[in-house]
């Protein structure tokens, strides 16, 4: 059974859209998320963390938002811009110092 | 540039014809990872590293194997490659247990 969901499998923004690609989680045990970008041929590469004491958490360009009640996270991309066109991973894990549990990807395409 | 490799990038096997996967890492991390990732899928862990300790997944196939003889790499061993192990392995290592995880690009395995 998936312990943390991304219902979306792909998504299309217009360049300098907003971006909000979403996850939810089942595991009321977790308490660290997140997200990971990957390109095609490469690994996946860190994008943006956030602890449950926290409900958000900004880096640049990118936002991670934490509704913990909801059991949902979702990272905002704004303005959005042709490099962002990846899969998006979001991941969880019980405490900074367990394993990380990874939802299937959203692939993002952002429209010229 | 402190880095993630694995070698080859891509992987052909026979039907029960052992194969190894390897990883390097200059990154000098305590913690090295393999993960299974079939399309469209989440990547799964299949076991870690926290320097010597190894750590198998409960569910991960007595078939999947690891080595790690020294800090900087990381072997799996495939012993009897069947159909259904045909996907994308990507190594990853951290500082620490749970730490963000730097990413390789992945081995893409094909069984025939």
């Amino acid at each position: 059974d998936q312990q943390v969901k991304q219902n979306s499998p792909s998504l299309s923004v217009q360049e300098g859209r907003i971006s909000i690609l979403n996850c939810d989680y089942t595991n009321s045990m977790f308490d660290y998320f997140l997200w990971y970008k990957k390109y095609p041929a490469e690994g996946p590469t860190f994008l943006i963390s956030i602890s449950s004491i926290k409900d958000k958490n900004e880096d640049g360009r990118f936002t991670v938002f934490l509704n913990k009640s909801a059991k949902h996270l979702s990272l905002h991309i704004v303005p959005s811009q042709p490099g962002d066109s990846a899969v998006y991973f979001c991941a969880a894990s019980v405490n900074r110092d367990d394993k990380i549990i990874f939802g299937k990807g959203t692939r993002l395409h952002i429209l010229p | 540039d402190a880095m993630v490799i694995q070698n080859p990038r891509y992987q052909v096997t026979q039907f029960g014809k052992p194969v190894t996967l390897s990883c390097s890492q200059t990154l000098n991390h305590n913690v090295m990872y393999w993960y299974q990732q079939k399309s469209s899928q989440a990547p799964k862990l299949l076991f870690h590293y926290y320097d010597k300790d190894f750590n198998n997944e409960a569910d991960t196939p007595d078939n999947f194997q690891s080595r790690r003889p020294n800090t900087s790499f990381c072997f799996l061993d495939i012993r009897s490659p069947g159909l259904g192990d045909a996907a994308m392995y990507l190594c990853a290592t951290s500082r620490r247990s749970g730490g963000e995880q730097f990413f390789g690009p992945g081995t893409r395995l094909t069984v025939l």
